[in-house]
């Protein structure tokens, strides 16, 4: 079965870095998501595109991050400048309409 | 504004037992609704999903879910958990954009 993949598994990065998150989701899907995962609270919604453009951000998605489809097969999240609080696990998703296929997640490390 | 909460932030069954994981949730009109388990270090897996038709949805890994309309619930239940279930698992409802809302997410002991 398809998967959505996202790499790095786990990303380690100093206050003020610039990281970027991969994905590559499934190859026919055209809706793509963002969530993250601080730890022990719930999965929130960040930011989701399609046609190429953002179609939907939470009060979460600040200037801070940026999406991309770089190549028509990954999907990169970027975050300019990450606090102590951008730690947590940010999973990927892609749907063709609904439901919603999850990567395995990032786990992402401000230190 | 569309919402899901979960009452239960933990819960602990034996294994054998049955198990009933409770999802309430706020939308207008009519939900589509899910329920996804996260293993520990792993991303979420789609168990289930209610669009229309029968309100009685079966699962994988042997859970299912009642959608009742009249109390905006959406509870799993398995018959006999298996010590492999222990999880944490989300409800969600999609919102009229496409976009999942979650749940606070309950977690799932299971004991020998």
């Amino acid at each position: 079965e398809p998967e959505v993949t996202q790499t790095p598994s786990h990303q380690v990065t100093q206050m003020g870095q610039e990281v970027i998150l991969r994905c590559v989701p499934i190859s026919n899907h055209l809706y793509f998501y963002w969530y993250r995962q601080i730890l022990g609270q719930k999965v929130e919604f960040l930011v989701s595109f399609y046609n190429n453009e953002i179609s939907e951000k939470s009060e979460i998605f600040d200037d801070q991050f940026s999406v991309e489809r770089p190549d028509g097969s990954n999907f990169t999240l970027k975050i300019r400048s990450t606090k102590l609080e951008d730690s947590a696990m940010y999973f990927c998703a892609s749907s063709a309409m609904s439901p919603l296929h999850f990567g395995n997640g990032t786990r992402l490390t401000v230190t | 504004a569309q919402s899901v909460t979960q009452p239960d932030i933990h819960i602990t069954v034996s294994e054998g037992a049955s198990l009933e994981l409770r999802c309430n949730y706020s939308y207008g009109a009519t939900p589509y609704l899910f329920w996804y388990v996260q293993s520990p270090g792993q991303g979420l897996q789609l168990l289930l999903k209610y669009f229309s038709g029968d309100t009685l949805v079966q699962g994988i890994k042997g859970f299912e879910a009642e959608f009742k309309r009249s109390q905006s619930s959406f509870n799993l239940r398995k018959p006999s958990v298996h010590w492999s279930d222990a999880a944490e698992y989300f409800c969600a409802v999609a919102s009229n954009t496409g976009k999942l809302i979650f749940g606070q997410g309950t977690t799932l002991q299971v004991k020998p």
